[in-house]
């Protein structure tokens, strides 16, 4: 069956970065884009930005441009969402979510997601 | 970049029928799709395209679209339904980015 697992909690210091790792399986990893969206405590969900594993390339929600980057490695199915100049603000979960695109029917959405990485930004 | 607008929170009686609302440009274009959130828990895909669900949704869940508004429509509601809902759509600015409706808690009364 699809899977995402990611990578356990993090603590970071003001100013550190992070890079959450999402591991997929039960799937041709190259075929499906991935989503990464984040849930700071008690507030909505954010959409942060997606990745194509087969060629690599990225889109990334106006907010986050600069500060993050997603990349991924075919060779362990895995994609990867690195955040830095961490701030108290960006302690929230962060998830991985497989993306479904189809042009023709305009239907897009997130099929299979991630349990969720937890980072903690704290002096 | 684009917005989608949702209810902060509506109630239903046991069994009874309630429809959440999202609200936006962006739906003019692509249709929403809508996710169940419950307390310490991932978001799961209840609602995707036209009114598709996933494998083990309830039937009683049902979406519909029309101009600038998607619905999702639980008809007979139960317990187990009390939960975040939020809807997401493709951004329809051009660039490939998404956005997520703000939220809807719903209580099961």
């Amino acid at each position: 069956q699809v899977q995402l697992v990611q990578s356990g909690a993090e603590v970071k210091k003001p100013g550190a970065s992070v890079k959450v790792s999402c591991k997929a399986s039960g799937y041709t990893f190259t075929s499906y884009y991935m989503h990464w969206v984040r849930q700071a405590p008690g507030q909505g969900l954010e959409w942060m930005g997606i990745i194509n594993p087969s060629g690599g390339s990225t889109s990334y929600a106006q907010k986050f441009q600069g500060r993050v980057t997603m990349t991924r490695d075919t060779s362990t199915s895995t994609v990867y969402m690195e955040l830095s100049s961490l701030r108290s603000e960006d302690t929230a979960v962060y998830y991985c979510a497989r993306a479904i695109s189809n042009r023709t029917t305009k239907y897009y959405y997130m099929d299979v997601w991630g349990k969720g990485t937890t980072v903690t930004v704290s002096s | 970049s684009s917005e989608l607008t949702q209810d902060p929170a509506v109630s239903v009686a046991l069994g009874q029928t309630v429809r959440i609302t999202c609200q936006g440009d962006s739906l003019r274009s692509y249709y929403a799709s809508w996710y169940q959130q419950k307390p310490g828990q991932a978001p799961v895909l209840v609602i995707y395209g036209k009114n598709n669900r996933p494998s083990g949704i309830p039937d009683r869940f049902s979406g519909s679209s029309s101009g600038n508004t998607a619905s999702l429509t639980i008809t007979g509601a139960q317990a187990e339904d009390e939960a975040d809902y939020y809807c997401n759509s493709r951004d329809s600015s051009g660039n490939h980015h998404y956005v997520f409706g703000t939220g809807t808690k719903v209580t099961v009364l």
